[in-house]
């Protein structure tokens, strides 16, 4: 079963318009959540996070919220520009448990298209 | 200029082969990870090194043989795989696997897999 969940599998938005990219949880252990963006034929790119003790975290055009209550983050980009058309990929992970590694658990990747 | 280098870009191979995708890291880094994305399907870990010792293996077939001869260089031996094993397969590496993932993981472009 899915721990993180992506439900929009693609999203249009015009040039200077907000992008809201959705993703919902399930483990209540997350306590930390990433968005990771991805170009066609590179790898994705660590673009933002926030711990579960935050409810908001903010880096330029990028901000994310998160809203534990209802385990649901969320990703606005203000303004959107054709250069953000890319997957986008929430993933979340829990405390260290001192063997094996941070697990990154990703959703399935929502990709964003900005019309010029 | 990701730092983590995959090749090759793109495999096909029959049921009955054997082949092994490669990834470098030129980052200096002690952890290094297999990750695997099916279609419609999101990012899945399938093993971790750190210090070219296995520490996780979130099991995955036999048929995968993961193999690490140093910090830098990191192996996924391929065989008698099935067409359901077709995917893009990400290598990425971060300076410590007890490091909380961030951007502080990297990965590679991947290696597009297709079994016929």
């Amino acid at each position: 079963d899915q721990q993180v969940k992506q439900n929009s599998p693609s999203l249009s938005v015009q040039e200077g318009r907000i992008s809201i990219l959705n993703c919902d949880y399930t483990n209540s252990m997350f306590d930390y959540f990433l968005w990771y963006k991805k170009y066609p034929a590179e790898g994705p790119t660590f673009l933002i996070s926030i711990s579960s003790i935050k409810d908001k975290n903010e880096d330029g055009r990028f901000t994310v919220f998160l809203n534990k209550s209802a385990k649901h983050l969320s990703l606005h980009i203000v303004p959107s520009q054709p250069g953000d058309s890319a997957v986008y990929f929430c993933a979340a992970t829990s405390g260290w448990s001192g063997a094996g590694s941070y697990q990154l658990t990703f959703g399935k990747g929502t990709k964003l298209s900005v019309i010029p | 200029e990701t730092g983590v280098t995959q090749t090759p870009r793109h495999l096909v191979m029959g049921m009955t082969n054997k082949k092994s995708l490669k990834c470098e890291q030129h980052l200096g880094h002690n952890a290094m990870y297999w990750y695997k994305q099916s279609a419609k399907k999101p990012l899945e870990l399938m093993f971790v090194y750190s210090l070219e010792e296995r520490v996780e293996n979130n099991s995955v077939p036999s048929r995968f043989s993961p193999e690490c001869p140093n910090s830098s260089h990191l192996f996924l031996h391929l065989h008698t795989l099935q067409p359901e094993d077709s995917a893009l397969y990400l290598c990425a590496s971060s300076q410590s696997r007890a490091t909380r993932p961030g951007n502080t993981i990297y990965f590679g472009e991947g290696s597009w897999l297709t079994v016929v």
